[in-house]
Order: structure tokens, then sequence, then C-alpha cells
């Protein structure tokens, strides 16, 4: 079983801030690190899909970074709206599976 | 393409009883996954295949659980016989190619009794 952690397991935001977490994972037989967000009684969608130490993705007012020597990645938010409510998930791919996180659930109070 | 579909969306059984859970992956993905989400345990695969073939059901609770993929477009979760503790979300996922991203369907809520 692959330890893929996510921290802060929830947080609150106020309107307009800007947050950021954390997901930590093996730093060997690394191949891909996905970022999915999962709104309340959606499916999971995928963000970002990260392959290389010093990735940098940015979609909109999040973005990701990606260190896979020291095994972590961050997910910022910035600027936080109500509609950025959700839980993020990350997931760890090695050679063989995606394992996931049990992601970050954030809630962005207006 | 209407994405990944799944059927039905909800599901009410009593224990003992058979369930199959069905999904169409979106069309051209090559791998196929299924999730089960719980409370306690969050989002667990149970297992994923590649152009149809099973790759890893180490994820499989127990012999209760099967899955098929009998062709490219079609794939069949069953509980046989079903436990109140297999009641939870049940999503299906496809991707082209593993390290991909994966587009999840709208998921199937199973409640056993």
């Amino acid at each position: 079983i692959l330890n893929v952690e996510q921290s802060p397991q929830s947080l609150h935001v106020q309107e307009g801030d800007s947050t950021n977490f954390t997901c930590s994972f093996p730093s060997s037989n690394f191949y891909a690190l996905h970022w999915y967000r999962w709104e309340t009684a959606k499916s999971p969608e995928a963000l970002f899909v990260m392959t290389l130490n010093g990735d940098e993705k940015k979609k909109g007012r999040i973005s990701a970074t990606l260190n896979t020597k020291e095994g972590y990645s961050y997910l910022y938010i910035k600027g936080s709206q109500p509609e950025d409510s959700a839980t993020y998930l990350c997931a760890f791919k090695d050679d063989y599976k995606l394992s996931f996180g049990a992601g970050t659930t954030v809630t962005v109070r207006a | 393409d209407a994405g990944v579909i799944q059927s039905p969306r909800h599901e009410v059984t009593e224990m003992g009883q058979e369930v199959t859970l069905r999904c169409k992956p979106i069309s051209g993905h090559d791998y196929l996954f299924w999730y089960r989400q719980t409370m306690m345990r969050g989002l667990e695969l149970l297992i994923y295949f590649n152009n149809n073939v099973p790759i890893d059901d180490s994820g499989m609770p127990e012999d209760r659980f099967s899955a098929k993929m009998p062709n490219a477009s079609f794939s069949t979760l069953k509980i046989q016989p079903s436990e109140p503790r297999d009641s939870a979300v049940y999503f299906c996922a496809s991707s082209f190619g593993l390290s991909y991203e994966q587009y999840f369907g709208p998921g199937t809520r199973l409640t056993v009794t």
C-alpha cells in the first residue's frame, strides 16, 4: 500500500484569501502525480497531471508545484472564491498503479 | 462524447442479493478503473483493466466481488451476495494511458439493507 498523505485534512478560507495545501508521496519509482477536484455529490475532475520534477501547472487561480526528489506537491488557490469549495485529491502513480490520498477539504466562507 | 456512463445511479437491495453495476467508458480510452468511496476509507481502487484485460484486482475486497470487461465499451462490477458493509458509492473511471488524467463517471450509490 503506497503512502500518499494530504494535509491538512480540511481548511476554512475567507473569500479573497489565498491558501495552499500539501500532498506527500514516496520519492522512489515516481511516474506521475495527479490532482483532482471533487465537489460534493459530483465526480472527481482532473486538475493537473504532473510528471517532471520542478513542474508547475496553472489553471485559472489554481496552481500546483511538484518536487519528486523530496516527494511532495503543493496546490495553491489564489483569491479563493466560494466555488472553490471542494475536496482536492492527489494521486501518486508508480509504475503499476495510481493511489489516492484522503484529500483536503476546502471550505471558502463568503 | 457523453463521458463515462454508469448505471444505475442508485441501487437499494437487501442483504444476500446479487448486485450488478455497469460502466461505459469514454470511447478510445484503453484503461478502465473501478473505485469505491466510503467515509472510512475514502476513494479505494478496486480493480483496473487495460485493453479489456484485468491488470490489478488487489483492491477487490473478497471473493464476493467480481468484475468483467467483455469489450472496450462495457464493464460490470458484481457483488454476490451483497452485505450491508458493501454500501458505498462506486465510481468507474477511464483514461487514455495509465499516466493520464482519469475521467470519472457519476457513480452508483449502493445501499444494502
